[in-house]
């Protein structure tokens, strides 16, 4: 069964340094999303890619967050600096033509 | 206001017990809707759609009211391994945009 890739699956940083996350769809699906749990809440959506585009980037804080798709493939998610309040698990999902499935997700922690 | 509304719980049900979660959205062109389940720590993987007419699937049933806005699951017979959240998800009326509930945790006790 084709599922969705991530990594790191955790990954500690101290505030202020740099950190990516990798994400590699199901393959053929055009829509990839980027996502940030909260524990005891439900994803937020950062950012939903269309092929190569970026569709909805509303919520990316993005003085700090940069994210890019640039085959329309695989996708990296950036954040500098780290900041305490970032700490949160970062779920990859990706949608063919039905449902959007999700990958195992990435747990940032930083201290 | 939340474009998806979920009772946080948690519900706390023996074996055996029925049990069943509500879930309100706010925008009545809302296009699809889905139950996804999430372990803890884990990714939400998606439980079941939910479609005009309602739909089941083995011990799970999922309603949609779309004239009062709200999707339901039933769990009949609860089994310790039902415990977990569920996360009430709708599609949205844009591009192919997901909105989540903040989920209901379910306990299933001995």
């Amino acid at each position: 069964e084709a599922e969705v890739a991530q990594s790191p699956r955790y990954k500690i940083t101290e505030k202020s340094q740099a950190v990516a996350f990798w994400c590699d769809p199901i393959s053929g699906h055009a829509t990839l999303y980027w996502y940030r749990q909260i524990l005891g809440q439900g994803p937020e959506l950062l950012v939903q890619f269309q092929d190569e585009s970026v569709v909805d980037d509303s919520q990316l804080p993005k003085d700090r967050f940069s994210a890019e798709r640039l085959k329309g493939v695989d996708s990296t998610l950036k954040i500098q600096p780290a900041e305490l309040g970032d700490s949160a698990m970062y779920l990859c999902a990706s949608k063919g033509s039905g449902e959007q499935y999700f990958g195992p997700g990435t747990r940032l922690t930083v201290t | 206001r939340k474009e998806v509304e979920q009772d946080p719980g948690p519900f706390n049900v023996p074996e055996g017990a029925t049990v069943a979660f509500n879930c309100t959205y706010s925008n009545s062109a809302s296009q699809s809707f889905f139950w996804y389940r999430q372990d803890c720590r884990k990714e939400p993987k998606l439980l079941m759609s939910v479609y005009s007419s309602g739909n089941e699937d083995g011990r799970f049933t999922a309603q949609l009211n779309r004239a009062s806005q709200y999707i339901s699951l039933l769990i009949r017979d609860s089994k310790l391994s039902d415990s977990a959240t569920y996360l009430c998800v709708v599609k949205g009326y844009n591009f192919n945009k997901f909105y989540f509930g903040s989920g209901t945790k379910l306990n299933v006790k001995p």
